[in-house]
């Protein structure tokens, strides 16, 4: 089955660091996502992107975070000054369809911020 | 907005048993898709079963099953002769579309333990 690919599988920062977690999504999807996971707690929906821009944004996607596809093969999330509460499991997903079609997560990338 | 609530946070069921994941949602959406995701210690998430809310017939992969109740908007999981390696963090989420994407929302989670 295609894999969403996720590097690296864990960054160590220091506070107000920038830092910048990659995706290569599944070839021919359309739909990309980023979602968070405080340990411990719910999945949160970060972002959506689809066209080349921003969807749909949650609040926690505030003026600190970006996104975005470079190369036509990588999704970017980046992290402008990073917090110590921006530890988290950060995961990447895509899909092929708007609605109903499954959710391709990657492994995720745990960051902690020191 | 659309709401999912799971208010069990941990179950534990003997190997080879049954047990039932309770979940509840809300939404205002006609349109809508209801899925559990396992998240094993390795906190990949793995996504279970789908179903769509427009269908009544209950979704089922294997030894797993669903019981939809949309009026209750009402969405458990049943795994059945349950095995070590079901051993996992469920989530149960619903999807609705948002302007060109859709979005999930997640429950807290459950952790299910199964006892050899």
């Amino acid at each position: 089955e295609p894999e969403v690919t996720q590097t690296p599988s864990h960054q160590v920062t220091q506070m107000g660091q920038e830092v910048i977690l990659r995706c290569v999504p599944i070839s021919n999807h359309l739909y990309f996502y980023w979602y968070r996971q405080i340990l411990g707690q719910k999945v949160e929906f970060l972002v959506s992107f689809y066209n080349n821009e921003i969807s749909e944004k949650s609040e926690i996607f505030d003026d600190q975070f970006s996104v975005e596809r470079p190369d036509g093969s990588n999704f970017t999330l980046k992290i402008r000054s990073t917090k110590l509460e921006d530890s988290a499991m950060y995961f990447c997903a895509s899909s092929n369809r708007v609605l109903g079609e499954k959710l391709f997560f990657g492994s995720g990338t745990q960051l902690s911020v020191l | 907005a659309q709401t999912v609530t799971q208010s069990q946070p941990e179950m534990s069921v003997q190997e080879a048993e049954t047990v039932t994941l309770s979940c509840t949602y809300d939404t205002s959406e006609n349109n809508y898709y209801l899925f559990w995701y396992k998240q094993p210690p390795s906190r990949q998430m793995i996504l279970v079963i789908r179903q769509e809310a427009y269908k009544q017939q209950n979704a089922t992969e294997n030894r797993f099953s669903v019981n939809f109740q949309k009026a209750a908007k009402s969405f458990s999981l049943k795994i059945s002769d349950s095995q070590l390696g079901d051993t996992a963090m469920y989530f149960c989420a619903s999807s609705t579309r948002t302007g060109a994407n859709s979005k999930l929302t997640f429950g807290k989670g459950i952790t299910l333990s199964v006892r050899p």
